[in-house]
Order: C-alpha cells, then structure tokens, then sequence
C-alpha cells in the first residue's frame, strides 16, 4: 500500500521560531491534508490541498501540494507555545474532497520552549 | 456533547479477554472509520464504513472485526486480545463537504 514519510520525526524550537516540516510519498495522491493533535485529543484539520502547485494559507501556517503530487510540506511562522502537538500528513487518492481513505504520516512532535 | 463519542476513553485488559470499542456520531454522516494510532507510525486504517451495509477492510484488520448497527454508531471488536494490540485507537466520521471529524480516542492496553 501507500507510504508516506514524514519529517522530521520531532522538533524543538525557542517561541518566535519559523517550522517547517514535510512529507514524501512512493506514489500520487489527488488530495493532501494536514492535521494536528493535541494530547488526549483526536487530529483536528489545518488545511487542505485539491489541486498539484497549491499554496494555501491559514493564518500563521502555509501548506503546499507538491508538484508532483508526490509530496507536501507545512510551514509554521513565528511559533507559539499553544502550537505544541504532533503535525501529521495525510493523503488521499480521490480527487477534490478530503472524506475518503487517508494514509497518514508518522507524526512530527513539535515542542514549542517559552 | 461531542460529535463523534468514544467509549471507554481509557481500558486495560488481559491478554485473550474479548473487547468491544464503541463509537457514536451526531452529525448524520454515511463514512465511519476505526484507525490505530502507535507512536512514530502514525494513524492506520483498520476498518471503514461507508453505509450500514458496507464494511471493509483497511490495512490492518487481523485480529479485529467491526460492526455498523446504525447510521451513527460503529464499534470495534478484538476478539481476542493481544499486547500488540496496545495503542490508541481513533474513530472518525466523514463527508464531502467538511472532510473528516475524529473522536477523542480510545487508549487501550493489553496486559
């Protein structure tokens, strides 16, 4: 089946601090998605990607759907503590929705030192 | 109240005893999913629904069997425990316009 890697597996980084982080799949995906997690909570959606070349933004993050359609990366500007969680990835073959079966990545843990 | 409730949020159990994970939505979606959450791998499928009478498979379903009795409720079995089956456990609803919703999590150990 599909493989998504993720990277880093975890990050530490001083509040102010740009992130970024990124994901690399062995095969196509029409729909990228990325999702937080807070401790004790399920993944809640940042943004979504539809379409190869995308750049969206949702306040301080910026999600790209790669060209290829083969990889994804998320960008976090000046970091905060309240962005501690664990980032996933995650990919979907059908096109232009975000509700069929996703493959997820491993998770990047984001520790945010006041 | 949640859109998509878990219960229990927490559970041990021993090894062979048989365990239920039940999961209940409020937002009227067809989609339903049971995934596995292990540290460093990330969520993977392990059942999904797409109405009552549908029910398949995903990547990791030995050891596991599942049940959609209603539009909004969707539980998942382990008939037989093992403690390779300790993990957490998500269930999620889904639909065309507002993508997926994940319940709070089941955390299961199995001892």
């Amino acid at each position: 089946g599909q493989q998504l890697n993720q990277s880093p597996q975890s990050m530490f980084i001083q509040e102010g601090e740009d992130v970024s982080m990124n994901c690399t799949s062995s095969s196509i995906f029409n729909t990228w998605l990325w999702y937080k997690q807070d401790p004790g909570e399920g993944p809640v959606l940042l943004i979504a990607l539809y379409k190869a070349g995308e750049l969206t933004s949702n306040g301080r993050l910026t999600a790209q759907f790669g060209i290829t359609r083969k990889d994804s990366f998320l960008n976090i500007s000046a970091s905060i503590p309240s962005d501690v969680g664990i980032y996933f990835c995650a990919g979907q073959l059908g096109g232009g929705t975000s509700y069929g079966k996703l493959t997820f990545g491993q998770g990047t843990i984001l520790t945010v030192h006041p | 109240d949640a859109d998509v409730t878990q219960t229990p949020r927490n559970r041990i159990t021993k090894t062979g005893k048989r365990i239920m994970l039940e999961c209940s939505q409020t937002k009227g979606h067809d989609r339903m999913y049971w995934y596995r959450q292990d540290p460093g791998l990330g969520l993977r499928l392990i059942y999904y629904s797409f109405d009552v009478k549908d029910i398949n498979k995903g990547e990791i379903s030995d050891g596991y069997s599942v049940s959609r009795q209603a539009q909004a409720k969707f539980s998942l079995s382990l008939e037989s425990a093992i403690p390779n089956q300790t993990a957490l456990y998500f269930c999620a609803t889904s639909d065309p316009r507002r993508g997926y919703t994940f319940g709070s999590g089941t955390r299961l150990t199995v001892v």
